[in-house]
């Protein structure tokens, strides 16, 4: 397994244009998360699924961002009429849970998005 | 709600040094701690972590051990190496195991120089 994975690792996109992210975790992983992260700041919480299912949306997710995951598999971030504040770093997690058992987080490399 | 506090950086040091960044953090229940560290053009990696308290977390010469009196979990290590150049990020999770939504600090950059 290559853990993780993100694409495109950098995107420049101009205000007002739409764009999509890609994510592919760990196969057996059955829970995705996205983050945002902007320059010397922690990772912020986006969103979390459960198989396909979206179980929690933070704040920071505005109407403008949705995500997907429609097979429980890889996961799309899609971020509609970007603004210069979007640009930062996206990045996608994945754990296994379960009765009993749960993994901790693995991390993709991420997402560099500039808004010009 | 949650929040993690840690050190401001930057912190420059020479090999062989020890190191301490110190995190402290705000959390309802009985979160799990964590440390991750993230070296230049790569993923956020887990480094180590501690589910309750007086766990000690201990990975690659990193130790950090769960502190609820202090509500701390600050990282050390005896003897750094210019490899340990990184940004580390205390972070926590308080899901109980049925969600692992971790809630960061905000890192502190770490240079070790020969």
């Amino acid at each position: 397994d290559t853990g993780v994975s993100q694409d495109p690792r950098h995107k420049i996109t101009k205000r007002g244009q739409n764009v999509t992210f890609r994510c592919d975790p760990i196969s057996e992983h059955n829970r995705l998360y996205w983050y945002r992260q902007t320059l010397g700041q922690g990772p912020e919480f986006l969103t979390y699924f459960q198989n396909e299912a979206q179980l929690e949306k933070s704040r920071l997710l505005s109407d403008r961002f949705s995500a997907e995951r429609p097979k429980g598999s890889f996961s799309t971030l899609e971020i509609q009429r970007t603004e210069q504040g979007d640009s930062a770093m996206y990045l996608c997690a994945s754990s296994f849970g379960g009765a009993g058992r749960a993994t901790e987080a693995f991390f993709g490399q991420g997402t560099r998005l500039t808004v010009v | 709600g949650n929040s993690v506090t840690q050190m401001e950086g930057p912190v420059t040091l020479s090999e062989e040094a020890f190191l301490t960044i110190n995190c402290t953090y705000t959390a309802t229940g009985y979160p799990s701690l964590f440390w991750y560290v993230q070296y230049p053009g790569e993923g956020l990696q887990l480094l180590l972590k501690a589910t309750k308290a007086d766990d000690k977390g201990s990975n690659k010469g990193f130790e950090a051990t769960y502190r609820k009196e202090t509500t701390s979990f600050h990282l050390e290590k005896g003897s750094v190496q210019v490899s340990d150049s990184a940004v580390y990020f205390c972070a926590l999770s308080n899901s109980g195991g049925s969600n692992y939504k971790l809630t960061f600090g905000k890192g502190t950059l770490l240079t070790v120089n020969p």
